[in-house]
């Protein structure tokens, strides 16, 4: 299957500082990138949608000052938490959708995600 | 409203025997269902997917079936392996949705030797 990476796998910081998490596909060009967030026990909650080229596109609840994105090629999304709280402690995902025959419709790639603790 | 829903949190099974993990969904617009196993700490592994217009999707020990009517698919695992053990996670996508999936909770399944 297509690949996609994250980094860094985990991440520890101080309140107030930003952190910047890179997600790349590594074997294929991916259209479109989501980001997810995922709390203990919960499912993962989808953040925002990415094109590449476009702003993102964020869900309900989601505050796009706090969380940028940026997209801007077809093999890297960035999401950085600005001022991270204790509360933004969490599991950050993405993954990759592409359009080539390696990606179906509808498949998307999950990098391994990053683990972000905020003291 | 949970629009994709995963009743169960937990399931145990004997290593050998058949695991049946069941997802419930709302939307009558989803038209591309996945499944995902998931081990702590890892990203989510695409695992098999089913399209609206089938009922049935088979590959190797993973079965997917869906009921349309009922809004139900469920995900067989035959025979199980302890390697299996994971959270599955229910996952499901509208047409023109640019592919955004909507997750169930997911279930914890765990394979006794």
């Amino acid at each position: 299957g297509a690949v996609v990476s994250q980094h860094p796998s985990w991440v520890i910081c101080k309140s107030g500082t930003s952190v910047k998490i890179e997600c790349r596909s590594l074997d294929f060009q991916a259209t479109t990138m989501f980001w997810y967030r995922q709390f203990p026990k919960q499912s993962l909650m989808l953040m925002a949608t990415s094109n590449e080229g476009s702003k993102a596109t964020y869900e309900q609840g989601v505050e796009k000052d706090k969380f940028l994105i940026n997209h801007a090629s077809l093999t890297l999304s960035t999401l950085t938490v600005t001022s991270a709280h204790p509360e933004d402690s969490s599991f950050y995902i993405c993954s990759a959708h592409g359009t080539s025959g390696r990606v179906g419709y509808n498949e998307q790639f999950f990098g391994p995600g990053t683990r972000l603790t905020v003291l | 409203d949970q629009q994709v829903k995963q009743n169960s949190p937990s399931l145990s099974v004997q290593e050998g025997r058949i695991s049946i993990l069941n997802c419930d969904y709302t939307n009558s617009m989803f038209d591309y269902f996945l499944w995902y196993k998931k081990y702590p700490a890892e990203g989510p592994t695409f695992l098999i997917s089913i399209s609206s217009i089938k009922d049935k999707n088979e590959d190797g020990r993973f079965t997917v079936f869906l009921n349309k009517s009922a809004k139900h698919l469920s995900l067989h695992i035959v025979p199980s392996q302890p390697g299996d053990s994971a959270v599955y996670f229910c996952a499901a996508s509208a047409r023109g949705s640019q592919g955004n999936l909507i997750f169930g909770k997911g279930t914890k399944l765990s394979v006794k030797p």
